[in-house]
């Protein structure tokens, strides 16, 4: 069966600190690839997608995700978070389309 | 404009009653769905319609019946509502072929007492 784990529920970092979120997944198939985030009582939002093509994709925010299909991974990365990154972030993934299987979550925390 | 909308965002209800949340898009998507996020903020797929017709139902109890008039619309009706149906209900669409994002409604969060 296929699944996503994402091994960290929380991650308090200080602003301007890097901070990466990992995500695996388990599939025998191939597989598309995303990373929601949802801010405080909002609905989820597109942070960036592998669907095929280079392995290291970016958001317009400064996120960049890299998949890595030998340790079937797709982490997240940021070299430099602000308070404002402060969400919940959620790993997913679709097999060539069709329902998202997410990760738990993980729970971003950005202190000053 | 908003992309995918949801109606009412909050709705409160007595168990055993019964109530409907409404989804609309207007991205001219095909395929649209509806996820339950729990307490614990885990998300899971529960119906999928593409173009009007049922392709997902993963198990859900039938008393969530959903119903989708046209490809722009997917409401959702829930009977005899319990207080393990508390959570918040997220609509999404994507269109044909499957290889795009999928767009998330706003959410709406039910409250069953």
């Amino acid at each position: 069966a296929q699944s996503v784990t994402q091994l960290d529920s929380q991650v308090p970092v200080f602003e301007e600190a890097p901070v990466e979120l990992r995500c695996n997944y388990s599939s025998s198939v191939s597989v598309y690839l995303f990373w929601y985030v949802q801010y405080p009582n909002q609905g989820l939002q597109l942070l960036l997608k592998y669907l095929s093509g280079s392995t290291l994709v970016e958001s317009i925010n400064g996120f960049e995700a890299e998949f890595n299909k030998s340790q079937t991974s797709f982490h997240l990365r940021k070299p430099s978070v602000h308070i404002s990154d402060t969400a919940e972030y959620f790993c997913a993934v679709s097999f060539q389309g069709g329902k998202l299987i997410f990760g738990q979550g993980t729970e971003l925390s950005v202190k000053p | 404009d908003t992309a995918v909308s949801q109606t009412p965002k909050y709705l409160v209800t007595q168990m055993g009653n019964d109530k409907s949340i409404k989804c609309e898009q207007n991205l001219g998507h095909d395929t649209m769905y509806w996820y339950k996020q729990d307490s614990k903020k885990f998300l899971k797929i529960m119906f999928s319609y593409n173009n009007k017709e049922l392709i997902i139902n993963e198990t859900v109890p039938n008393r969530f019946s959903p119903k989708s008039p046209d490809k722009a619309h997917l409401n959702l009706h829930i009977n005899s509502l319990e207080l393990g149906d508390s959570a918040v209900y997220f609509c999404a669409s994507e269109s044909v072929g499957g290889r795009n994002t999928q767009y998330f409604g706003p959410g709406t969060r039910l409250t069953v007492l």
